[in-house]
């Protein structure tokens, strides 16, 4: 049972424009949402987080949106530069039940920025 | 702040052998650290959690013969495949629990390759 379905699969997106890529979780005991980017060949960089008690939070051209009651997380890039290039994942977590804030991890986004 | 390093960043090795992967937190105290396997174009697979100065606990289907974790201290754990065989070779990657936040950072990978 996939905890945390992220879509889309694959996302290409023109220099400057946005890029959204979507998250939906099942476990309400989920407490913590990080997205992280990866680059090929490298470990996940954490890319912003946010936890429940916000709607939306924003770092530089990243913007996580959290939906609650849809059980919906997402990420928004602005102004998408070909830099940005790289494999997604969202995630979810929670510190219950000696879990040690273990992350379920999506199954990944590849976003392509087209210069 | 919140640096993870593995080492190797790569290694070969002959079928039958056993390897040994360091993960170490090198500016903070990591009371959990996390090891991880990825194949190519897929998400990230939890092997084992593990806790300074206790036993890991493995993720249902993982050998814990075959992988063993060892958390000697607040900043290394370390993971030996023993009697590594052509269907280990994959991408390993750790991470580690800051003690005073709950963010998990990640290493930049060991790639292994079984001959």
């Amino acid at each position: 049972q996939q905890q945390v379905k992220q879509s889309p699969q694959s996302l290409i997106v023109q220099k400057g424009g946005i890029s959204i890529i979507n998250c939906a979780y099942e476990n309400t005991a989920f407490d913590y949402f990080p997205w992280y980017q990866q680059f090929p060949g490298k470990g996940p960089a954490l890319l912003i987080a946010i936890r429940p008690d916000v709607s939306e939070k924003k770092e530089g051209r990243f913007t996580i949106s959290f939906n609650k009651s849809a059980k919906q997380f997402s990420l928004h890039i602005m102004d998408s530069q070909p830099g940005d290039s790289a494999t997604y994942f969202c995630a979810a977590s929670m510190d219950s039940g000696g879990s040690n804030y273990k992350l379920t991890f999506g199954k990944g986004t590849l976003l392509t920025v087209n210069p | 702040g919140a640096v993870v390093s593995q080492h190797p960043s790569w290694v070969i090795c002959k079928s039958g052998t056993s390897v040994k992967i360091e993960c170490r937190s090198l500016d903070f105290q990591a009371t959990t650290m996390f090891w991880y396997r990825q194949f190519p174009k897929q998400s990230l697979m939890l092997m084992a959690t593990s806790n300074e100065g206790s036993k890991a606990t493995y993720e249902q289907g993982v050998e814990k013969d075959k992988f063993l974790i060892n958390h000697a201290s607040l900043t290394l754990s370390t993971l030996t495949v023993t009697s590594a065989h052509p269907e280990d070779s994959s991408f390993y990657i750790c991470s580690a629990n800051s003690m005073i936040a709950f963010e998990q950072y990640f290493g930049p990978g060991t790639r292994l390759t079984v001959t």
